[in-house]
């Protein structure tokens, strides 16, 4: 299986902060790399696919970069609604597997 | 708008099976795979396996194999995953999510959750 580590586990931010979170794959995923946001008691939300495409009617300040191994997510400017945990996900090969989530909390 | 609504809660004993469904409004799952993901009370989010639905075919987590049962109505409408021999730690929420034509398109649309409780 292919692991998925992200980094940090949490992040203390504040509103209108840069923020930049990692993700590694334990094998070349080429760019089938997801990011998806999570608030509390609801379902995920596909952000960013193809390790850098933005997916319809998420915000122009979500971006994703990254190829292969190392994957990053940012957020250009945070915004109150943007405090949630963020999960990367690989779709390179079954069985699909996760990060094990960053939670961004405000700072 | 494509819209999946699953079936709601359950309290299981220990060693029973549990079946929750996943239904499309706005569109078929016809073409789409349909995938499986819980996350137990505080955790992550752990992929258990897919159906494709035009054909049947699944494919499972290597842990999930010998409990997991994922099927569809004849409409293709309605997906159900089946978790048989329940333990505690099955205690989690189940999300069904479609994914997109490609594997890279991620899992678009998520289905707002079933809890699954298991406790004798």
């Amino acid at each position: 299986d292919i692991q998925m580590t992200q980094s940090p586990s949490s992040l203390s931010a504040s509103v209108g902060d840069r923020v930049t979170v990692t993700c590694r794959a334990s094998q070349s995923i080429d760019n089938f790399l997801n990011w998806y946001q999570q608030r509390p008691g609801k379902a995920p939300k596909l952000l960013i696919f193809a390790a850098s495409s933005l997916q319809s009617g998420v915000p122009s300040r979500f971006s994703g970069s990254g190829s292969g191994t190392d994957f990053t997510l940012t957020i250009s400017s945070l915004q109150p609604e943007d405090f949630a945990t963020y999960y990367c996900q690989q779709s390179y090969s079954t069985p699909y597997t996760f990060g094990q989530g960053t939670k961004l909390e405000i700072k | 708008q494509v819209q999946l609504v699953q079936s709601g809660a359950e309290v299981k004993k220990p060693g029973s099976s549990v079946r929750v469904s996943c239904t499309a409004s706005g569109d078929t799952l016809n073409t789409f795979a349909i995938s499986w993901v819980r996350q137990a009370p505080g955790q992550g989010l752990q992929w258990m396996g897919g159906i494709l639905p035009m054909f049947g075919t699944t494919n499972c987590a290597q842990e999930f194999q010998d409990r997991v049962t994922m099927t569809t109505d004849e409409s293709t409408t309605t997906i159900y995953m089946e978790l048989s021999s329940l333990r505690p730690e099955d205690t989690a929420m189940y999300y069904c999510a479609r994914e997109g034509r490609d594997p890279r398109a991620g899992m678009g649309y998520w289905g707002q959750g079933t809890l699954v409780t298991v406790s004798s």
